[in-house]
């Protein structure tokens, strides 16, 4: 596979469930991030990972839990979310978040998330 | 602080009509943009970058954007619009400084008549 994948591409959870969001990329980028993309909203930068060490965590509520084992995969944990949290959920990655100015990132497909 | 601002949520041109989507920035520091098309069940890919080099930026597609500093404006243009250009557009702003501080605009819908 090339690019950046995402599984699942959809989720129904309820409020008291635990899943987890996969994010896999093949370019040999070291930097990842997730995004929120709700409806008539803004894209919203939730977490910024660059060589596996966290460097931007927007102001993100704690049920939403990112792990970053390496710089190939991205995970983001979700535990007792909100209607609220609905929304397609995107990973992106780049060469390097340091040098973000002129790094373009790569997207995947999105996780479609309804919270019931 | 910086901000990006898309005039018009929705844009609809007749196929073979010009597309013209708008993006004003506001940055304390030189900017760089960025143009991002999302096509349906799709992630954002980018179409096209300005980076302090040629204010005029070709992009992929027949999409080109010009920079002009005096407007603080960046918008997207194609002279002639196809079927499968339609989309949502996100026009993105970052500082040339280092460090990850991309913000994207709230997106313009294209609709593309036949």
């Amino acid at each position: 596979e090339t690019g950046v994948t995402q599984t699942p591409r959809h989720l129904v959870m309820g409020m008291t469930n635990k899943k987890s969001l996969k994010c896999e990329q093949h370019l040999g980028h070291n930097a990842m991030y997730w995004y929120k993309q709700s409806a008539k909203k803004p894209l919203e930068l939730m977490f910024v990972y660059n060589f596996k060490e966290q460097t931007e965590n927007n102001s993100v509520p704690s049920r939403f839990s990112p792990e970053c084992p390496n710089s190939s995969h991205l995970f983001l944990h979700l535990h007792t979310l909100q209607p609220e949290d609905s929304a397609l959920y995107l990973c992106a990655s780049s060469q390097d978040s340091r040098t973000s100015g002129t790094d373009t990132q790569y997207f995947g497909p999105g996780t479609r998330l309804t919270v019931l | 602080a910086q901000s990006v601002t898309q005039l018009g949520s929705h844009v609809s041109v007749s196929e073979g009509a010009l597309v013209l989507l708008r993006c004003n920035y506001s940055s304390s520091v030189p900017p760089y943009l960025f143009w991002y098309v999302q096509y349906p069940n799709q992630g954002l890919q980018l179409l096209l970058k300005y980076t302090s080099a040629a204010t005029l930026v070709k992009g992929i597609n027949g999409f080109e954007a010009e920079f002009k500093k005096s407007e603080t404006s960046f918008h997207l243009t194609k002279p002639s619009a196809h079927m499968s250009d339609a989309a949502e557009y996100f026009c993105a702003v970052s500082p040339n400084t280092g460090g990850f501080k991309t913000i994207f605009g709230a997106g313009t819908r294209l609709f593309v008549k036949a």
